[in-house]
């Protein structure tokens, strides 16, 4: 049973760049929801996606943007990357309505 | 709005003894979820327990328990006879709105296990 998968590891950017990191959720689930997981701090919700379409966001500016496909994996894309965006950036995948989330290895991503 | 307290940025504790992590959360909804999450090096959040706010009980597993304090808004984690394998970032976790799952999380205590 695969879990939650991520795509890339790592990533390095130039400010003003454009970045998109993939998820593919656990088997069975059809929630995927992304989170910026900051040096020294606890993740914070990106948004969430569901029958592919943005079920809630949390604050983060119209610079992040998501897409989710039929097959229930993800894409978060973030455009004119700034230095604060170096993250590690998490997806969690769900059963709509249900807990827990089950969480990726994650995406390091570094803006130069 | 929803947050999460957790006041130890870093704990230590002796392999086989029992280390208590504090967490203290705040939310006006009477129905809700509390977790504790593990971030090893690995970098996946692991979930170690969680808690429904409606059940009194305190919830176990295995050598992890926690100590719910409804009316104090309090969630602490207790591992007891402490392995080595169990050093990481521990996160406590809150969700109040079900069906969207959007967790809030605390800033994190790291667990060092001293052999």
């Amino acid at each position: 049973d695969a879990g939650v998968t991520q795509s890339p590891t790592h990533l390095i950017k130039t400010r003003g760049q454009q970045v998109t990191l993939r998820c593919s959720p656990k088997s069975g689930h059809d929630t995927v929801s992304w989170y910026q997981q900051a040096l020294g701090q606890g993740p914070q919700f990106i948004f969430q996606y569901y029958e592919e379409e943005e079920r809630q966001r949390g604050n983060f500016p119209d610079r992040f943007s998501g897409h989710q496909f039929p097959n229930y994996s993800s894409e978060l894309n973030v455009n004119a990357l700034l230095l604060g965006d170096s993250a590690l950036y998490l997806c969690a995948s769900s059963l709509d309505g249900g807990s827990p989330l089950h969480f990726g290895n994650g995406t390091r991503l570094t803006v130069t | 709005a929803q947050t999460v307290t957790q006041s130890q940025p870093e704990m230590s504790v002796q392999e086989a003894e029992t280390v208590t992590l504090s967490c203290t959360y705040d939310t006006s909804e009477s129905d809700y979820y509390l977790f504790w999450y593990k971030q090893p090096p690995s970098r996946q959040m692991i979930l170690v327990i969680r808690q429904e706010a409606y059940k009194q009980q305190n919830a176990t597993e295995n050598r992890f328990s926690v100590n719910f304090q409804k009316a104090a808004k309090s969630f602490s984690l207790k591992i007891s006879d402490s392995q080595l394998g169990d050093a990481a970032m521990y996160f406590c976790a809150e969700i109040s709105n079900f069906g969207n799952e959007k967790l809030t999380f605390g800033t994190g205590t790291r667990l060092t296990i001293i052999p």
